[in-house]
């Protein structure tokens, strides 16, 4: 079957940190991958996909890679603000456009002054 | 343009009662999915309808019942609650099958 696994949270870092948020996935065909992030008190939004491997997915100066040789996808940003405190999911999908989604289980990051 | 809208935001219900909760599209999206987000975990696919028929279900128990109407909103159906369908569940829409989906803010059960 189709699963995702993620680092766990918390991760706490300090504003303008490097971040990495660790994603390995197994799928039983070719997957499109995705993350998502939830803020606090809202919805999940799209962030960031890829479709095909070593794509690079990017939005608001977050990036991915799709590495098909190591099945990951690992999230990265190079200096956090505290306004991207929020939970990260990083997600799946074999054979679709990005709405029958396999999730990992999430890792919440907090960014401190 | 309004985005994917849920209700009730929250609500409690008694173990064995049963549930729906709705969900209105973003205008112009033909298709919604449905999922279920227990605490501390990511959410898990319940089932797409697409033009008011199902189109996919993961690994849900038939207790676990939709209905998608012409205007394309969606209700989802709980009956015999049990307490671990404690959760948040999402709705999300898409334009169609096989695009991009918009997440509601979601709808938190509580079986007590």
């Amino acid at each position: 079957g189709n699963s995702v696994t993620q680092m766990e949270g918390p991760v706490t870092l300090s504003e303008e940190a490097f971040l990495t948020i660790n994603c390995t996935y197994t799928a039983t065909g070719y997957p499109s991958l995705f993350w998502y992030v939830q803020y606090p008190g809202e919805g999940l939004q799209l962030l960031l996909k890829a479709t095909k491997a070593d794509d690079k997915g990017s939005n608001k100066g977050f990036e991915a890679t799709y590495r098909k040789e190591t099945t990951s996808f690992h999230l990265e940003k190079g200096s956090v603000q505290v306004s991207d405190s929020a939970v990260y999911f990083c997600a799946l999908e074999v054979g679709g456009g990005g709405n029958k989604l396999t999730f990992g289980t999430g890792t919440q990051l907090k960014v401190e002054l | 343009e309004t985005g994917v809208t849920q209700s009730p935001t929250h609500l409690i219900k008694t173990r064995g009662q049963q549930v729906t909760l709705r969900c209105s599209s973003q205008s112009g999206h033909n298709t919604v999915s449905w999922y279920q987000q227990a605490l501390g975990q990511g959410p898990q696919f319940i089932f797409q309808y697409y033009r008011e028929e199902e189109n996919g279900r993961g690994n849900f128990p038939p207790r676990f019942s939709g209905l998608q109407f012409p205007n394309y909103s969606s209700e989802l159906n709980v009956n015999a609650l049990e307490l671990d369908d404690s959760a948040l569940y999402l709705c999300a829409s898409s334009e169609t099958r096989n695009t991009e989906a918009f997440f509601g803010q979601g709808t938190r059960l509580t079986v007590v």
